[in-house]
Parts: structure tokens; sequence; C-alpha cells
């Protein structure tokens, strides 16, 4: 069994330019969600995935956009970055619906410049 | 609106002393609760539900509705315990959609 894995790990971009994250889900999970953790602070939720689609969101404007592809690997989509977006962004894998554990990835550490 | 506070930032013991993590929670509806625990160059990952009821490491965490509380306790702490800590709620009981405090530092001193 695969644990959560995250690409990359550490990300330089440049303020209004685009970055777009990676994760792989947990062998057996068909639900991906994802967090934005700044430093000092708890992780605040994205959105989440389910079969494909978009299954809530949290606080995040629409420039924060994502995508799951049939294997339930997921994307995380950010344009027009700001500085503040500078962050720890947390993917998280979980089963189906019912099994609330979730499996966090490593991170990928975004600093916008 | 749905929060869950951690009112210490930072908690140092010394190794042998008990120690309880404070965490407590706004939720209209029943929560289901959660520790997470990050040790030093690790991932995130689960330490407790309250569901499980269970024991894990030597630490419990108690569901108070009346207090909306989900405190962590340990009777006597170890070095090895030293880690960030964070309560979380899972937002309308689906998996991965959960709500975190700030988290705790524990640090445990010889």
């Amino acid at each position: 069994e695969t644990g959560v894995t995250q690409s990359p790990t550490h990300l330089i971009k440049t303020r209004g330019q685009q970055v777009t994250l990676r994760c792989s889900s947990q062998s057996g999970h068909n639900t991906v969600s994802w967090y934005q953790q700044a430093l000092g602070q708890g992780p605040q939720f994205i959105f989440q995935y389910y079969r494909e689609e978009e299954n809530g969101r949290g606080n995040f404007p629409p420039r924060f956009s994502g995508l799951q592809f049939p294997n339930y690997s997921s994307e995380l989509n950010v344009n027009a970055l700001e500085l503040d977006d500078s962050a720890l962004y947390l993917c998280a894998s979980s089963g189906p619906t019912g099994v609330t554990e979730a499996f966090f990835g490593q991170g990928t550490r975004l600093t916008v410049v | 609106a749905q929060r869950v506070t951690q009112p210490e930032k930072l908690l140092s013991v010394f190794k042998g002393a008990p120690v309880e993590l404070k965490c407590n929670y706004s939720y209209s509806g029943s929560p289901e609760l959660f520790w997470y625990v990050q040790y030093s160059r690790q991932r995130l990952q689960l330490l407790l539900r309250h569901i499980s009821r269970e024991s894990i490491k030597g630490f419990t965490a108690d569901l108070n509705k009346g207090e909306t509380s989900f405190h962590l306790k340990k009777p006597f702490a170890q070095e090895e315990d030293s880690a960030m800590y964070y309560c979380a709620l899972s937002w309308n009981n689906q998996g991965g959609k959960l709500i975190f405090g700030q988290g705790t530092e524990l640090s445990v001193k010889p």
C-alpha cells in the first residue's frame, strides 16, 4: 500500500504567475482534499474532490481551482499568485464516504516572491 | 460558525510530568473530533479520534459536549512526545473535510 505523495516538494514563483501542484492519493482512496497551511497556523481547507467533481469548498477565491483524474490523483492550480499565497500546501486522501480518517502527504512548500 | 480553538501555542513540560493540551470547538451538530500530530520532519498523521475511545501512545481524549471541549491528556510525558499537535473537527462528518485549530507545540524536556 502506497501513501499520499505530493510534487514538487518546494517551488518558488513570481507574483502574478500560475502554479500547479500534484497529489497521488493513497491506494484505495477515492477522495482528495487540499489544505493551505500558513506559517504558524493550522491547515485551512481549500476544497475536496470526489469522483472527479468538486465536493465542498472552503473560503478561497476562484483563482484556486482543482482537478481529479480517473485514477483519483489530483491537481491544485493557483492563478495570479499573490505574496500571501506563500504557504505549505497539503493534500489528504480518504476512503469512501463514512470513513473520515484523512491521510496526509508531506506537502509542497510554495514561496511567492 | 464552525471553529476549533487551541489556546496554547507552546506547552513545555518535564519528562514524567502530566500533559493536557486544550481544544475547544464550536459546531452546530454532532461533531467528530480528532487529534493529529506532526513530529519533526514528518507528515501530519492521525493520533486519535473521539469515536474510537482508544488510547494511542498513552494519550487519551474525551469529548465533553457540555463544555464543547476535546482535551488531549497523557499522565507521564516522554521526550519522544515532543511535536506539534492539532485538534480538528470533521466538517459535516465527511471524510477529509477538516477544520483545524492553530496547533500546540509540545516540548518535553529531559
